[in-house]
């Protein structure tokens, strides 16, 4: 149980172009989720917090707008990069959280390479 | 201020041996301590957690050992084993709030 998927696993895309990252809670559903993104070598650094129904929460020096999040269904947040850019390029690993417990669960991650 | 420590930034310990990893940290209001494996190009995997009432848990070879009055908590691999070689990542969260993830220590466990 309390399997976290993304889709995709990787994408390449062309500067300028959006891409859209899928996180579902497959077997529970997550009163939260979570969006990290992690360079290589280094820890998660957590880029936003969305609950189901309401606006996402961004950490300090995430840009919202750039990096829109989707939190439609207690199973399913998407994350969007708009306009990316070969700086976006990276790791992009989701989390969802348990009811009751509070236990988190991470996704297989997405990586992201931009041209 | 990073508020959870983690050390030693990379292992390599013999196959057989005991894996150890520190984690420190300052905020008395965490109440849940984690702990994820990594592997490279995977998401991390919950490993082990423990909370503040309890000083050790143990699942297998892999045992939290809990130090509430000094804010430490550190994971012993016991046998370690090369399929244990990976990133390991401590993390503390408040009630209902986000976790604070450690730096991450790389774990080499030579055959």
């Amino acid at each position: 149980g309390a399997v976290v998927s993304q889709h995709p696993s990787w994408v390449i895309c062309k500067s300028g172009t959006s891409v859209k990252i899928e996180c579902r809670s497959l077997d529970f559903q997550a009163t939260t989720m979570f969006w990290y993104r992690q360079f290589p070598k280094q820890s998660l650094m957590l880029m936003a917090t969305s609950n189901e129904g309401s606006k996402a929460t961004y950490e300090q020096g995430v840009e919202k707008d750039k990096f829109l999040i989707n939190h439609a269904s207690l199973t399913l947040s998407t994350l969007t990069v708009t306009s990316a850019h070969p700086e976006d390029s990276s790791f992009y690993i989701c989390s969802a959280r348990l009811k009751g417990p509070g236990t988190q669960y991470f996704g297989p991650g997405t990586r992201l390479l931009v041209l | 201020q990073q508020q959870v420590k983690q050390s030693p930034q990379s292992l390599i310990v013999q196959k057989g041996g005991i894996s150890i990893i520190n984690c420190a940290y300052e905020n008395t209001a965490f109440d849940y301590f984690p702990w994820y494996q990594q592997f490279p190009g995977k998401g991390p995997a919950l490993l082990i957690a423990i909370r503040p009432d309890v000083s050790e848990k143990k699942e297998g070879r892999f045992t939290i050992s809990f130090n509430k009055s000094a804010k430490q908590f550190s994971l012993h691999i016991m046998d370690s084993q090369p399929g244990d070689s990976a990133t390991y990542f401590c993390a503390a969260r408040a009630p209902a709030g986000k976790s604070t993830f450690g730096d991450g220590t790389t774990l080499t466990v030579k055959p």
